[in-house]
């Protein structure tokens, strides 16, 4: 299976709203309701930000939001906040029973 | 609270066996709610789902990898286990464990070990 693919860089001033894009296959993002996204500093352990392309675990910011559109999934961020940089992954849930990390997009807070 | 704590050998040479063990706490790894799993990240790159595992629901591997994993519960301690052959420099990576509920991984996460291969 192929790493879902993600942008390596987006950049924003803060607070500005960025988006960022996951684009998959029919047989992962496209075949299920099941993108998931996460946080992670440098050093540390991710934190999931979003589960089932849209819910929110509690605790986490309303300004994180998800959406998907047929084979890409897309994370959009408002009122950027200094705190929001670092690297953000999203994952798919796939038909072979297994899951799919995104390559990984760098936000960056001008 | 749940909490996870990885522990594992920290250097392992070429063509050798890789085990790693995760020690739950603040809930019992038989909940039927909850599934366990493996995520690695090799220096400087992104993340890579590895296995997971449900007491009643089986085993899931990476397809790159399935042919050299057996991940395992040992219920009597709480833990689960990640087994690894024949690794090379390429498995190189910090291992993370995580818990899954709903099929969701991520919820929580261990702080993650770092594992070199390297004779």
């Amino acid at each position: 299976q192929s790493a879902l693919t993600q942008p390596a860089s987006v950049s924003g001033s803060p607070g500005q709203s960025i988006t960022i894009s996951c684009t998959g296959t029919s047989s992962d993002v496209g075949a299920y309701d099941a993108v998931s996204w996460y946080h992670q500093h440098a050093g540390k352990a991710p934190k999931l930000i979003i589960y089932g392309v849209t819910e929110r675990p509690s605790g986490v910011s309303s300004r994180f939001s998800g959406s998907k559109s047929g084979n890409t999934a897309s994370l959009s961020i408002s009122g950027l906040q200094a705190e929001d940089e670092g690297d953000y992954y999203c994952a798919s849930f796939t038909n072979s029973i297994t899951y799919v990390f995104g390559t990984g997009t760098t936000v960056i807070v001008l | 609270q749940l909490q996870l704590q990885e522990s594992g050998p920290g250097l392992v040479k070429p063509s050798e066996t890789l085990s790693l063990t995760c020690a739950v706490s603040g809930v019992s790894i038989s909940t039927d709610t909850y599934h366990w799993g493996w995520i690695r990240q090799p220096p400087g790159k992104g993340l890579e789902w590895v296995a997971s595992i449900l007491l009643r629901g089986g085993t899931h591997y990476c397809p790159s990898l399935k042919r050299r994993l057996t991940i395992s519960m040992d219920t009597s301690n709480n833990q689960f286990s990640l087994k690894m052959t024949s690794v090379t420099a390429a498995d190189t990576a910090v291992y993370f464990c995580t818990s899954l509920i709903n099929g969701v991984p991520g919820y929580s996460w261990g702080q993650g070990t770092l594992v070199t291969v390297s004779s």
